[in-house]
């Protein structure tokens, strides 16, 4: 089975352009989920669905939005872009909503690599 | 003061050694915690959960003090494939995110 894809692998933009990534959980699971990783620092999280629903909401400024679709794979924008939205940008899945240990673990994609110019 | 804080590194351990690391974190209300292992720019892996009377995997072991608020993982008799950063994870539930603390990175020495 394919795990979480994430398009595209890297990306550079320059400041003030917006971007769009992309995330295919795993077949059959429903909730899908954001982490911006800095480098040098744990991923942070930034949004959470589950059936199509918003359910969680890091603190990020609204320049960041998602939206999952009734395939429940998900694309997060970022408009306006600063230098400091430079990070790898991480999509997990998981079967149920919220992580549950070795039942329902989150899956994470290898990320998008994005650079802020 | 941060969520979850863990011992800088890097620890550089040779092949067989011992090592172990800390995290605590300072939400009394978490309820689940994991460490994940994150490869040199790959995504983090679920490496087990830790549950109050301690869990072992093979050559891991995980141990949860609620009371100290306190987790830890030993790695015994280590491998050069154990090199990699260390995740200290915590959730407050089942439906909240993953709070992750800033890693501790391993290099296991030939």
């Amino acid at each position: 089975d394919a795990g979480v894809t994430q398009s595209p692998t890297h990306l550079i933009k320059t400041r003030g352009q917006q971007v769009t990534l992309r995330c295919s959980p795993i077949s059959g699971h429903k909730s899908v989920s954001w982490y911006q990783q800095v480098l040098g620092q744990g991923p942070q999280f930034i949004f959470q669905y589950y059936e199509k629903e918003e359910r969680g909401r890091g603190n990020f400024p609204d320049r960041f939005s998602a939206r999952q679709f009734p395939n429940y794979s998900s694309e997060l924008n970022v408009n306006a872009l600063l230098l400091g939205d430079s990070a790898l940008y991480l999509c997990a899945s998981s079967l149920w909503l919220g992580p549950t240990g070795t039942d329902s673990p989150l899956h994470f994609g290898n990320g998008t690599r994005l650079t802020v110019t | 003061r941060k969520e979850v804080e863990q011992d800088p590194g890097p620890f550089n351990v040779p092949e067989g050694a011992t090592v172990a690391f800390n995290c605590t974190y300072s939400n009394s209300a978490s309820q689940s915690f994991f460490w994940y292992r994150q490869d040199c720019r790959k995504e983090p892996k679920l490496l087990m959960s830790v549950y109050s009377s301690g869990n072992e995997d093979g050559r891991f072991t995980a141990q949860l003090n609620r009371a100290s608020q306190y987790i830890s993982l030993l790695i015994r008799d280590s491998k050069l494939s154990d090199s990699a950063t260390y995740l200290c994870v915590v959730t407050r539930s089942g439906n909240t995110p993953l709070v992750f603390g800033k890693g501790t990175r391993l290099s296991v020495i030939a």
